[in-house]
């Protein structure tokens, strides 16, 4: 089977810095997914490890640990539009049609 | 460039009445999904397709249906709604093989079962 544990809430202040950590049991590893989802809203993708190391998109950043079963995602120069949850994903069963969702960090950004 | 449409975006049913939720997607994906999410559970997958034609049980099928019989559209149906059904509905569509674009999801359907 597969699990993936994170933390339920955070909260960091307008443009510092913070990560949102994931862990991950699976049988088979086969890359593991970041989404941002907004209240009331889809998730979105953000990025996709298969991997060891830290891969960066603009103010968003990914590592990944497969000897660990660990994940981060970093968030540089936070803005308010950045509060929302952030779900971590892993494949299993083989391929990449069946994905599980861990049930997502709730970022809160204050002024 | 409308990407994934889901209809309807809100629905109350009754015990045991019976609906289905339409997905369609203008972007040639070859596989489907859908998923339920409620809070503290995270998504889950109840069905997904791998191409016209095909479906497949996910985590959590039980007490839903589905059919692709045409490549952008994928259905979901409740035979016979139960109140423990009451969440919002996800649909989504990938690329085939090419995990390093993710899910693009459709802005979901928030059903009630009462």
């Amino acid at each position: 089977g597969q699990n993936i544990d994170q933390p339920t809430e955070m909260t960091a202040t307008e443009g510092a810095i913070v990560q949102i950590n994931c862990t991950y049991q699976t049988s088979g590893f086969n890359g593991l997914f970041w989404y941002q989802q907004h209240a009331g809203e889809a998730p979105t993708f953000l990025s996709y490890n298969v991997l060891d190391g830290l891969e960066e998109k603009g103010r968003f950043s990914s590592f990944l640990s497969r000897s660990k079963g660990y994940s981060y995602l970093l968030l540089k120069e936070l803005q308010m539009k950045d509060s929302a949850s952030y779900l971590c994903a892993v494949p299993w069963g083989g391929g990449y049609q069946k994905v599980t969702f861990g049930t997502g960090t709730k970022l809160q950004v204050i002024p | 460039n409308a990407g994934v449409t889901q209809t309807p975006k809100f629905r109350v049913l009754k015990t045991g009445q019976s609906m289905t939720l339409l997905c369609a997607q203008d972007m040639n994906h070859e596989y489907m999904y859908w998923y339920r999410q409620d809070p503290g559970m995270g998504l889950r997958l109840i069905h997904y397709s791998v191409g016209e034609g095909t479906t497949a049980k996910g985590e959590v099928p039980d007490g839903y249906n589905v059919s692709r019989l045409k490549k952008q559209n994928f259905l979901l149906g409740l035979e016979s709604a139960a109140p423990s059904q009451t969440s919002v509905y996800f649909c989504a569509s990938s690329v085939q093989g090419a995990p390093s674009y993710g899910y693009t999801f459709g802005s979901g359907t928030r059903l009630t079962v009462v």
